[in-house]
C-alpha cells in the first residue's frame, strides 16, 4: 500500500510569484485535505476537496485554490505569494467523506517565500 | 468556534519516566472527534488515536493511554516507561459534528516532548 507523497520537498519563491503543490493520494482514499503549518504552530485547515469537489474550507483567502483529479490526486495553487505564506504544506487523504476519520498525511512541502 | 489548547509548550523528562499530555477543546456540537497525531522531526504527521464525543471509556494501547473526560473538556495522553523514540511534537486535533466532518481539524500548538537518555 502507497503512502501519502508531496512533491516538491522544498520550494523558494518570491514575493508576488505563484505556486503550485502536488499530492498524491493513498490508493482508495477520495478525499483530501490540505493544511498550512507555519514554524512551531498547529496546522491550519485550509480546504477539503471530495470526489473533484470543493466541500469545506478554512479560513484561507481565494488565491489559494486547489484542484482534485480522478485519480485522487491533488493540487494546491497559491497565487501572489506573501511572506507569511512560508510554512510547511500537509496534504492529508481519508477514505471517508470528512475530517471524521483517520487521515494519512504525506510529508509535507516547506515553502519559504522570500 | 472551535478551539483546541495544548498549554504544555515542552516538556523535558529521562527516559523511562511517565509523561502526560495535557489537551482541552471547545465546542459548541455534541457531536465531535478528537484526535492525537505524532510529528516526528521528518515532518509526517503519524496518527495516533481518534474517540468520538460519546465514547468516554479510556484506552491503552501498549505505552500509550488516553483519558476523556467530557465534564472537563480534555482528552489527555499518557506516555508510559518513555523511550527516546517518543521524542516528537504532539498535536491535539478536534473535528466538528455540524460540519459533517468538511470542516476539517482543529489542531492545537502542540507540546514538544523530549526524552533525554
Amino acid at each position: 500500500e502507497t503512502g501519502v507523497t508531496q512533491s516538491p520537498t522544498h520550494l523558494i519563491k518570491t514575493r508576488g510569484q505563484q505556486v503550485t503543490l502536488r499530492c498524491s493520494s493513498q490508493s482508495g482514499h477520495n478525499t483530501v485535505s490540505w493544511y498550512q503549518q507555519a514554524l512551531g504552530q498547529g496546522p491550519q485547515f485550509i480546504f477539503q476537496y471530495y470526489r473533484e469537489e470543493e466541500n469545506g474550507r478554512g479560513n484561507f483567502p481565494p488565491r489559494f485554490s486547489g484542484l482534485q483529479f480522478p485519480n485522487y490526486s491533488s493540487e494546491l495553487n497559491v497565487n501572489a505569494l506573501e511572506l507569511d505564506d512560508s510554512a510547511l504544506y500537509l496534504c492529508a487523504s481519508s477514505q471517508g467523506q470528512g475530517a471524521f476519520d483517520e487521515q494519512y498525511f504525506g510529508p509535507g512541502t516547506r515553502l519559504t517565500v522570500t | 468556534a472551535q478551539k483546541v489548547t495544548q498549554a504544555q509548550t515542552e516538556i523535558s523528562v529521562v527516559e523511562k519516566e511517565d509523561v502526560t499530555l495535557d489537551c482541552v477543546y471547545e465546542t459548541r456540537d455534541t457531536t465531535y472527534y478528537l484526535f492525537w497525531y505524532k510529528q516526528p522531526p521528518s515532518g509526517e504527521l503519524v496518527f495516533l488515536i481518534r474517540r468520538n464525543s460519546f465514547d468516554e471509556q479510556n484506552e491503552i494501547s501498549g505505552r500509550y493511554s488516553w483519558n476523556f473526560q467530557k465534564s472537563t473538556s480534555s482528552f489527555n495522553f499518557t506516555i508510559t516507561a518513555s523511550q527516546v523514540v517518543d521524542s516528537a511534537v504532539y498535536f491535539c486535533a478536534l473535528s466538528e459534528g455540524s460540519g459533517g466532518g468538511a470542516d476539517g481539524l482543529t489542531f492545537g500548538k502542540g507540546t514538544h516532548l523530549i526524552i533525554q537518555p
